[in-house]
């Protein structure tokens, strides 16, 4: 069955470093791929997304990177801040119909050091 | 009005209990959804309505029965539920007109005694 893997599971970067959060995903059909913040007690929330048409995309500090040979995507955080401390999902989906399955990676929770 | 709707907030119910989570959005979205999510973990998805049919059971014990009366609600009926059910119950609604984004509601956060 489908299944995306992330890594790190934790990650503690010092405040205005980089970070970058790693995924993989399994099925090759998959062509739409999410990313989620979660801070804690709070619902999920879409960050950015990116299609399989495309091989980067960026918004302010935050950057997504697909390759679809490897099935890999990462997210890149530049310039961290304290409020970017929360869990972050990525997720893989096949387009085409909004009913689609969209599965979640097991999530990596950032900590920013002051 | 871009929000998804859940309530209530929290519930409490013993394992002989029936309650239902309800769900509402007024996008225009197609396809609704649920996901149980445990603490520290990754939402699981449960079940999708697409144009108020069924169309994913994620293999769901039969204790939770979903039902979409129509395009704006989803409903997650509950009974005789063990306490390892306890866990946050997120609905989410999609559209591809929204480019496929997934839009979660709050969620109801659920114990089971």
């Amino acid at each position: 069955g489908e299944n995306v893997e992330q890594h790190p599971s934790t990650l503690s970067v010092q405040e205005g470093d980089s970070a970058v959060i790693k995924c993989t995903y399994s099925d090759s059909a998959s062509n739409y791929f999410p990313w989620y913040k979660q801070e804690l007690g709070k619902r999920p929330q879409l960050i950015i997304d990116i299609r399989s048409n495309v091989g980067e995309k960026k918004d302010q500090r935050i950057a997504v990177t697909l390759n679809k040979t490897a099935k890999h995507f990462s997210l890149h955080i530049t310039e961290t801040q304290p409020e970017d401390s929360a869990v972050y999902f990525c997720a893989a989906s096949r387009g085409g119909s909004s009913a689609s399955k969209i599965i979640f990676g097991s999530g990596t929770r950032l900590s920013i050091r002051p | 009005d871009t929000e998804v709707t859940q309530t209530p907030k929290h519930l409490v119910m013993g394992m002989t209990n029936k309650k239902s989570l309800k769900c509402e959005q007024h996008m225009g979205h197609r396809a609704m959804y649920w996901y149980k999510q445990k603490a520290k973990k990754p939402p699981e998805l449960m079940f999708v309505y697409s144009y108020e049919k069924l169309s994913i059971n994620e293999s769901v014990p039969s204790r939770f029965s979903p039902e979409c009366p129509n395009s704006s609600l989803l409903n997650l009926h509950l009974h005789a539920l063990q306490p390892e059910d306890s866990a946050l119950y997120l609905c989410a609604s999609r559209s591809p007109g929204q480019g496929e984004k997934l839009f979660f509601g709050s969620g109801t956060q659920l114990s089971v005694l």
